[in-house]
């Protein structure tokens, strides 16, 4: 149990487009899914918190006009990374918590999802 | 500030016994969370504590001393497949996700 997914797995785009990655919580419901992104041989850095029908919270220094986060129901999270730029380039995880019963006090995790923007 | 610290890189021999050890300064103390990181992967839970003491799942084991601000992670039996990043974060007041730089273990034979 407790399996979280995420579309697409890895993705190129050239400079300018805009990229929609989905973060699915399959088997368990997430009022709170997280957003974040991890740079080669550096730790994970939360970029946002998704909470189900309202507003993200950003992180300090994360631009919310560019980092488009959406939370539609309590299984579904997206990101749409808009005009992308090279230096978007990188993996970017959500994970997403139980919202009540076993395991709500862990964090699962998506397998992430590599951008390269060309 | 808030700070997680544990070392960059340990190495160890095959089905040998390594400590990860995990020191943090946090802003509040709501649990702490050991993670698996496989290269190219995202992180996958291994333990939660959140009182003081040893909880066991099978070859790993995670120790917590909340008054010190210290934890381990305790690999026994290691095998090749161990060879990851292991990652420590620490919950603070806000419930927010602190976390460590992660420590690569490079497992030999």
């Amino acid at each position: 149990g407790a399996v979280v997914s995420q579309h697409p797995s890895w993705v190129i785009c050239k400079s300018g487009t805009s990229v929609k990655i989905e973060c699915r919580s399959l088997d368990f419901q997430a009022t709170t899914m997280f957003w974040y992104r991890q740079f080669p041989k550096q730790s994970l850095m939360l970029m946002a918190t998704s909470n189900e029908g309202s507003k993200a919270t950003y992180e300090q220094g994360v631009e919310k006009d560019k980092f488009l986060i959406n939370h539609a129901s309590l299984t579904l999270s997206t990101l749409t990374v808009t005009s992308a730029h090279p230096e978007d380039s990188s993996f970017y995880i959500c994970s997403a918590s139980p919202t009540s019963g076993r395991g709500s006090d862990t964090q699962y995790f998506g397998p992430g999802t590599r951008l390269t923007v060309l | 500030g808030q700070n997680i610290d544990q070392p960059t890189e340990m190495t160890a021999t095959e089905g040998a016994i390594v400590q990860i050890n995990c020191t943090y300064q946090t802003s509040g103390f709501n649990g702490l969370f050991w993670y698996q990181q496989h290269a190219g992967e995202a992180p996958t839970f291994l333990s939660y504590n959140v009182l003081d003491g040893l909880e066991e799942k099978g070859r790993f084991s995670s120790f917590l001393s909340r008054s010190k601000g210290y934890s381990y992670l305790l690999l026994k039996e290691l095998q090749m497949k161990d060879s990851a990043s292991y990652l420590c974060a620490v919950r603070d007041s806000n419930y927010q996700l602190i976390w460590g730089a992660g420590t690569k273990l490079i497992i030999k034979p």
